[in-house]
């Protein structure tokens, strides 16, 4: 499976945006892009997929290179919930595999009030 | 509609005791997971399940057993509980290939394990 590099750790303000980065420079055709993040003491959640386009939902936009070879996950309005650790994977289309989710360390953002 | 939801949430074991955790969902899904985290690290694949009586073997399997004899549970054990299997377990679930929504993982809030 392709690897993704994100920084260890953000900051930012409650109630501005939030752009997290994620390098996948040996990213597939077919691989997805996910993000996941992972509130304290809970399971990871959910937040976002693509595979080239931009996306939008209503916890984030996924922004993604012309290259495909990085990603921004951006909060719109950070709030003090959004403090997590947020993981960028890369996934297979994965008719007929395990498709489980491979996990890095992600980056973790610290939002301050 | 619980979701996935896992038993116990907390267990403190001494080595060498053995003991099961339970994940159910109600979401119909065919693909189960169970994961670990050790401390400042992202989640490793324990063993799988792609539908009900399948399981197969993760990137960590050694020292725990599953089971998927109903469709909305999958059980892990620990034969012989050690030290090195403390940590935080989490189950997953999601739908077959090709199916609406078949891309989310679902995760249960986790077992946190001691072993002493």
């Amino acid at each position: 499976d392709a690897k993704t590099t994100q920084p260890n750790s953000m900051e930012s303000n409650e109630e501005e945006p939030v752009h997290l980065p994620c390098n996948h420079s040996t990213i597939s055709g077919t691989d997805y892009i996910h993000w996941y993040r992972q509130l304290p003491s809970q399971g990871p959640e959910y937040v976002i997929h693509g595979l080239t386009s931009n996306v939008n939902n209503r916890m984030a936009s996924l922004a993604i290179a012309e290259d495909r070879k990085s990603s921004t996950l951006i909060l719109h309005r950070a709030t003090l919930r959004d403090a997590a650790v947020y993981y960028c994977i890369l996934r297979e289309n994965y008719g007929g595999s395990q498709g489980n989710l491979i996990f890095g360390k992600g980056t973790k953002l610290s939002v301050k009030p | 509609n619980a979701g996935v939801t896992q038993t116990p949430k907390f267990r403190v074991l001494k080595t060498g005791q053995s003991m099961t955790l339970l994940c159910a969902q109600d979401m119909n899904h065919e693909y189960m997971y169970w994961y670990r985290q050790d401390p400042g690290m992202g989640l490793r694949l324990i063993h799988y399940s792609v539908g009900e009586g399948t399981t197969a073997k993760g990137e960590v399997p050694d020292g725990y057993n599953v089971s998927r004899l109903k469709k909305q549970n999958f059980l892990l054990g620990l034969e012989s509980a050690a030290p090195s299997q403390t940590s935080v377990y989490f189950c997953a679930s999601q739908d077959s290939p090709g199916l609406a929504g078949s891309d989310t993982q679902y995760f249960g809030p986790g077992t946190r394990l001691t072993v002493l």
